[in-house]
């Protein structure tokens, strides 16, 4: 695997499931990001986390819980979601969040229906 | 004030032909990077090309170059030679090193279509 790689690609689920979605960075990169992208709207970045630590909380609504177990994996949990949640969500990784040349790399996306 | 402006909701080239992408950007911030990415309809955003606020030259990838003009704030995408697997939305971002750590502020985005 290369690159940065999310499961599942897409994802139903009623308001009262819970699930996660995940993310795996296999570039050697420090820093990882869920975005959140809805139709006609511009990407919205959600968290940052930077050596595992999160540094980066959007005002994301509780009912989004971000995990960074180490620097190559990225959870997004999700439970009690509203239909206006259903989205593309992309995760990036990036080497260091820090440097004026850090460039971010995305992954394909978990395109997500809330019922 | 929106810090990236992208005017054009979608544009239309004829395979070959070179097409501009404009974006115009907000930002009191000396020290900036600016981003060219390409999302193609299965979602996946791929990074094309990157400008530093301090870079001297214009930067070019293969067919990309970016019309870097820093007095008028603008960091223009131009594709050379389109091809049709070219045709996606096409969106500009952002980084001030000075803001939030991470925080890449991306435009509305231009769908460009490739004709054959």
């Amino acid at each position: 695997e290369t690159g940065v790689t999310q499961t599942p690609r897409h994802l139903v689920m009623g308001m009262t499931n819970k699930k996660s979605l995940k993310c795996e960075q296999h570039l050697g990169h420090n820093a990882m990001y869920w975005y959140k992208q809805s139709a006609k709207k511009p990407l919205e970045l959600m968290f940052v986390y930077n050596f595992k630590e999160q540094t980066e909380n959007n005002s994301v609504p509780s009912r989004f819980s971000p995990e960074c177990p180490n620097s190559s994996h990225l959870f997004l949990h999700l439970h009690t979601l509203q239909p206006e949640d259903s989205a593309l969500y992309l995760c990036a990784s990036s080497q260091d969040g820090i440097s004026s040349t850090d460039t971010q790399y995305f992954g394909p996306g978990t395109r997500l229906t809330v019922l | 004030a929106q810090k990236i402006t992208q005017t054009q909701p979608g544009m239309f080239v004829q395979e070959k032909e070179a097409v501009t992408l404009d974006c115009t950007y907000d930002t009191s911030d000396p020290s900036y990077g600016l981003f060219w990415y390409k999302q193609p309809s299965s979602g996946e955003m791929i990074f094309l090309i990157y400008q530093g606020s301090y870079d001297q030259q214009n930067a070019t990838e293969g067919r990309y170059s970016l019309n870097f003009q820093k007095a008028r704030k603008s960091a223009n995408l131009v594709i050379s030679a389109s091809q049709l697997g070219d045709s996606a939305m096409y969106f500009c971002a952002m980084r001030e090193v000075g803001g939030s750590q991470g925080n890449l502020i991306f435009g509305k985005g231009t769908k460009l279509s490739v004709k054959p």
